[in-house]
């Protein structure tokens, strides 16, 4: 199977702006995650799509958006962009909970999450 | 609620040398605990991961950790450090594999002297 594919690997624009961020999961995964990566903050959740529905969302401002297609390709629109917008991006799937998880024995449950190389987005 | 502390943002080990990254983790139930790598210019990859029986897990290149509930730890450790074993590594839990609330610890450099 394919692995994670994030488009672009860079993206370079100014303050104000805005931008759209894509990731493809892996085949037959319904659950998509974003993360914000930064040296001084690390890595923090933005939000996680699941069949299409933003099923968590972390402690970030409403200029981040996103959502999932039926295909579950995903999407992340920054708005207004600002300076400390500048981060690698990453998107992350995995299987997702559902009826499928269910059957799965329990050592399985810990469903891992597979990582896309990220976007490198860079604010000026 | 969970939470993740990982000892040390920065690693220095000599080639040959027992790899030691320390990770302490805080949680109100059972925890499932992972731990990635990430090498430069990359994303995330799974090293390991704990859910439930065994407590010490084996994983890739090497790596393994131990579940010490009273001690609260999933220590990551390699008996012998490669130069290829320089990146950043981050510990992870999660609530009953809720892993769409996965928290990531700091990430802890580890730099291999030759």
């Amino acid at each position: 199977k394919a692995g994670v594919t994030q488009t672009p690997r860079y993206l370079i624009k100014t303050r104000g702006q805005q931008v759209t961020l894509s990731c493809s999961p892996i085949s037959g995964h319904r659950s998509v995650s974003w993360y914000q990566q930064t040296p001084g903050q690390g890595l923090q959740f933005l939000f996680e799509y699941f069949s299409e529905t933003q099923r968590n969302k972390g402690n970030f401002p409403g200029r981040f958006s996103g959502r999932q297609f039926s295909n579950s390709r995903s999407e992340m629109n920054v708005s207004t962009l600002e300076l400390g917008d500048s981060a690698l991006y990453l998107c992350a799937s995995s299987p997702g909970q559902g009826f499928e998880a269910e059957m799965m024995p329990v050592l399985e449950r810990g469903n891992e999450q597979f990582f896309g190389p990220g976007t490198r987005l860079t604010v000026l | 609620a969970q939470s993740v502390t990982q000892l040390g943002s920065h690693v220095s080990v000599s080639e040959g040398a027992l790899v030691l990254l320390r990770c302490n983790y805080s949680s109100s139930v059972p925890p499932y605990l992972f731990w990635y790598v990430q090498y430069p210019n990359q994303g995330l990859q799974l090293l390991l991961k704990y859910t439930t029986g065994a407590t010490l897990v084996k994983g890739i290149n090497g790596f393994e950790a131990e579940f010490k509930k009273s001690e609260t730890s999933f220590h990551l450790t390699k008996p012998s450090a490669h130069m290829s074993d320089a990146a950043e590594y981050f510990c992870a839990v999660s609530l009953s594999g809720g892993y769409q609330k996965v928290t990531f610890g700091t990430g802890t450099k580890l730099q291999v002297i030759p």
